[in-house]
């Protein structure tokens, strides 16, 4: 089965630090994407980085970073110099092909509060 | 990147009446649309997936008579609700996806639409 996890419900960083988010999933595909969203408490869902399975190198895009270890089927967010807007819920999330068609997992959600 | 649009942002209706929910796609062609549902605090949960002209294909457990769900073109999908029930109080959103659209080929996502049913 597919599965995303993210083990910490909640999470607190002191603005300008970074903080990680974490990530595992569980596929036998060889050919995978790796997502990670921000839902702020308007409810949208904003990509922030996407990592190919195939992919050599850890995406980067800005202050997201994704720590991507293959053997470990972890895609871990780090977030850079952490701002008061960054206060949302995090999600990762594993794209893979199924019976033709592309299917989207989301994990449980990270609550990020960013502390002043 | 490209924009999703979904309307109504908030709907309240009484018990055993239907509502639609429309997802729009601005400025790109959306081959493919998916619907999603998030209880308060938990994650996105697939409902169905719809590509322009022909069936939605649903996630195991979704009703498909009562979440009716068309694709008509390539820039709009909409969600029925039918005979809603308190029970499908929630919050709905769309995500849609095209093939020149997004480096990553990845889905954009609507702003989602809060379903009260009292």
């Amino acid at each position: 089965a597919q599965k995303i996890t993210q083990t910490q419900p909640g999470m607190f960083v002191q603005e300008k630090e970074a903080v990680t988010l974490d990530c595992t999933y569980d596929t036998s595909d060889p050919s995978y994407g790796l997502f990670w969203y921000k839902q702020p408490s308007s409810g949208e869902m904003i990509f922030l980085i996407y990592q190919g399975s195939y992919d050599q190198q850890n995406a980067t895009e800005g202050r997201y970073s994704l720590n991507f270890q293959k053997a470990r089927k972890s895609a871990n967010l780090v977030i850079s110099a952490s701002q008061l807007g960054d206060s949302a819920m995090y999600f990762c999330a594993m794209r893979r092909f199924s019976g033709g068609y592309q299917k989207v997992t989301f994990g449980t959600g990270t609550k990020l509060q960013v502390i002043p | 990147g490209a924009v999703v649009s979904q309307h109504p942002s908030r709907v309240i209706c009484k018990s055993g009446t239907s509502v639609k929910i429309e997802c729009r796609s601005l400025d790109f062609q959306a081959t493919t649309m998916f619907w999603y549902r998030q209880f308060p605090k938990k994650s996105l949960m697939l409902m169905a997936t719809s590509n322009e002209g022909s069936k939605a294909t649903y996630e195991q457990g979704v009703e498909k008579d009562k979440f009716l769900i068309n694709h008509a073109s390539l820039t709009l999908s909409t969600l029925t609700v039918t005979s809603a029930h308190p029970e499908d109080s929630s919050f709905y959103i769309c995500s849609a996806r095209g093939e020149l659209a997004g480096k990553y080929n990845e889905q954009f996502f609507g702003p989602g639409t809060r379903l009260t049913v009292l």
